[in-house]
């Protein structure tokens, strides 16, 4: 079974506009954290957001907040009044266990790719 | 700007050949993690080195070994190389973010990554 599913392999925005990339993810372990990050042509993985499973609000960077559904298992990322340098490839990734500076292994989904429009 | 750096950016290699890939981040970083990243895929986890020893691996053959040096850079080694090897070769550098929600969780910086051609 995936243990990261991203269902969009693509999505349309118009600039200045909301969008919501979708996650949804699979573990028995109470404890774990839910990472996005933005690829661009250029290759590099930047990291956008953090959401760990015992997090009582849902996680904020500037125009990146995370709606966590724990129930549902779900992990969307928001991406408020969009720019045409949010065009490039979305990860949702997962890290299983407290972290910390134990084995840290990312689990990445297949990405959604995002295209903002003028 | 990560502070992590990868060398060489681009990389052509004939199957059979031997590659190795270098990684460089910021001091303190103790802990390295190596990915490989096929054309269109997510990342997949090639291993984790913390103060200089392997202390996790993913579903990657022997022929991918690696090393970490005290002066916090680290090699990914490929052996035998095989068609398949064609991918971006992504390290990434652990460090404490401090979250949202007020716990400090380890979380992986990316350097800008190796893309190696297997011809």
């Amino acid at each position: 079974a995936q243990k990261i599913t991203q269902t969009q392999p693509g999505m349309f925005v118009q600039e200045k506009e909301a969008v919501t990339l979708d996650c949804t993810y699979d573990t028995s372990d109470p404890s774990y954290g839910l990472f996005w990050y933005k690829q661009p042509s250029s290759g590099e993985m930047i990291f956008l957001i953090y959401q760990g499973s015992y997090d009582q609000q849902n996680a904020t960077e500037g125009r990146y907040s995370l709606n966590f559904q724990k129930a549902r298992k779900s992990a969307n990322l928001v991406i408020s009044a969009s720019q045409l340098g949010d065009s490039a490839m979305y990860f949702c990734a997962m890290r299983e266990g407290q972290g910390g500076t134990s084995y840290g292994k990312l689990t990445f989904g297949q990405g959604t790719i995002l295209t903002v429009h003028p | 700007e990560t502070g992590v750096t990868q060398s060489p950016t681009h990389l052509i290699k004939t199957r059979g050949q031997q590659v190795t890939l270098r990684c460089s981040s910021q001091s303190g970083h103790n802990t390295v993690s190596w990915y490989q990243q096929a054309l269109g895929q997510g990342p997949q986890f090639i291993f984790q080195y913390y103060r200089e020893e392997e202390n996790g691996r993913g579903n990657f053959p022997p022929r991918f070994s690696g090393l970490q040096f005290p002066n916090y850079s680290s090699e990914l080694n490929v052996n035998a190389l095989e068609l398949d090897d064609s991918a971006l070769y992504l390290c990434a550098s652990s460090f404490p973010l401090l979250t949202s929600g007020g716990s400090l969780q380890e979380t992986q910086y990316f350097g800008p990554g190796t893309r190696l051609l297997v011809l």
